[in-house]
């Protein structure tokens, strides 16, 4: 089956730092790949997402490109904030159906 | 506009007994998917409605999991018997057929077994 699997956590970074959060996938045909982010005591929010091969996702300075050739999406920021500290969830999907999650990355960014 | 809701927030219960959580989805969203948050499992999918039926109930762990949905919109998930790895965070998520695959979730409740 169709699975999501990201670097884990902690990451610890000062802030202003470069932030890179290595996301792979499995899956058949051509899902669509996102990121959610989970800020603390917030619920599930979606970062960015990309729906097809190539496709750049972007949001608040963070960036991820669908590699199909790699099934790769990995996050990056290029000067991280105290407030970007989070857990980030990897995750896909194909249309109308559930959403498959990464594990989940924790992101402690330090001022 | 509203988003999605989720009641309780918090629930605490004991092992054995049963419990109710609730999901109003956004006003709309036809679509209604349910997950689970737990330490050691990450997210999880439970169950997906269209409208009132559940073409995807692969992600029910047990049979004393089960959920509902009436009118198209409010959807209750019954937790029977609860164990203690029953403890999580429910999460609720709704979203419109064709919309560009994007769910948007509730604040979750939490469940506790004691």
């Amino acid at each position: 089956g169709d699975s999501v699997t990201q670097m884990e956590g902690p990451v610890t970074l000062s802030e202003e730092a470069f932030l890179t959060i290595n996301c792979t996938y499995t899956a058949t045909g051509y899902p669509s790949l996102f990121w959610y982010v989970q800020y603390p005591g917030e619920g599930l929010q979606l970062l960015l997402k990309a729906t097809k091969a190539d496709d750049k996702g972007s949001n608040k300075g963070f960036e991820a490109t669908y590699r199909k050739e790699t099934t790769s999406f990995h996050l990056e920021k290029g000067s991280v904030q105290v407030s970007d500290s989070a857990v980030y969830f990897c995750a896909l999907s194909h249309r109308d159906d559930k959403i498959i999650f990464g594990k989940g990355t924790r992101l402690h960014i330090l001022p | 506009g509203a988003g999605v809701s989720q009641s309780p927030s918090n629930k605490v219960t004991e092992k054995g007994k049963d419990v109710e959580l609730r999901c109003d989805p956004i006003s709309g969203h036809t679509a209604l998917y349910w997950y689970r948050q737990s330490l050691g499992q990450g997210l999880e999918f439970l169950i997906y409605f269209q409208g009132n039926s559940a073409p995807d109930k692969s992600g029910l762990p047990s049979d004393r999991f089960s959920a509902e949905r009436t009118g198209g919109s409010v959807s209750t998930l019954t937790i029977q018997r609860t164990q203690q790895e029953d403890s999580a965070v429910y999460l609720c998520a709704s979203s419109v057929p064709g919309g560009g695959d994007e769910q948007f979730f509730g604040p979750g409740t939490r469940l506790t077994v004691l």
